[in-house]
């Protein structure tokens, strides 16, 4: 089984600053990695496939990056709603597996 | 506008039974894979099970194999998951979610809002 590390597993930011969120894998997922935001009490919602790729609807202060192991979300200017848990998804193998998350708190 | 919406949740004693359904609108439901993904009270997401389009293949957590079963309805545009010898362990909301393909691993492109299931004595 892949294991997806994130981290940090808490963000502290301001409205306006940037975000840099990690996920880690354990081994190489090549480029099959998303990210999904979740807001309190809601679903999870698509933000990234495949690495860099923006779901339907997403703006683009949201973007990804990486390959292999390493991956990155950057939020480049945090709007009030972006305050939320995020976690990363890879899709190269069975079981498809999630990191724990990474909380984006108001500080 | 897409909806998937759960039922079928509820309070069960361990070793019990539940059937929880998804029912989808407003997309060609057969040409898609669908997957369960649960969520224990507080914690991160955890991939289930999965089906493909046409519900001739599936793939199961290890946690749940032989114990958890995923299927599909297409004439009903419905996805289930049978939940036998339920453990605390299951108590979770669980979602059901769309991925953008015929079949295979995927990611999730559509989610509904949860079914609450809850095992306990």
């Amino acid at each position: 089984e892949i294991v997806l590390t994130q981290s940090p597993a808490t963000l502290s930011l301001s409205p306006g600053e940037r975000a840099t969120l990690s996920c880690r894998a354990s081994q190489s997922v090549t480029f099959y990695l998303a990210w999904y935001q979740q807001r309190p009490g809601q679903a999870p919602r698509l933000l990234i496939f495949d690495t860099s790729n923006r779901a339907t609807g997403i703006p683009d202060r949201f973007s990804g990056s990486g390959s292999g192991t390493d991956f990155t979300l950057t939020i480049s200017s945090l709007e009030p709603e972006d305050f939320a848990v995020y976690y990363c998804q890879q899709r190269y193998t069975w079981p498809l597996t999630f990191g724990g998350g990474t909380k984006v708190e108001i500080k | 506008e897409v909806h998937l919406v759960e039922s079928g949740g509820g309070l069960e004693q361990p070793g019990g039974s539940l059937r929880l359904s998804c029912v989808v609108s407003e997309f060609t439901f057969r040409g898609y894979v669908m997957n369960w993904v649960r969520q224990a009270p507080g914690k991160g997401l955890e991939w289930v099970a999965c089906i493909n389009g046409d519900g001739t293949s599936t793939n199961y957590a290890d946690s749940v194999e032989g114990r958890f079963t995923i299927s599909r309805d297409n004439s009903r545009n419905t996805l289930y998951l049978q939940l036998n010898r339920l453990r605390d362990e299951d108590s979770a909301t669980y979602y059901c979610a769309k991925g953008p393909f015929f079949g295979g691993a995927t990611y999730f492109d559509l989610w509904g809002q949860g079914a609450l299931v809850t095992v306990s004595s």
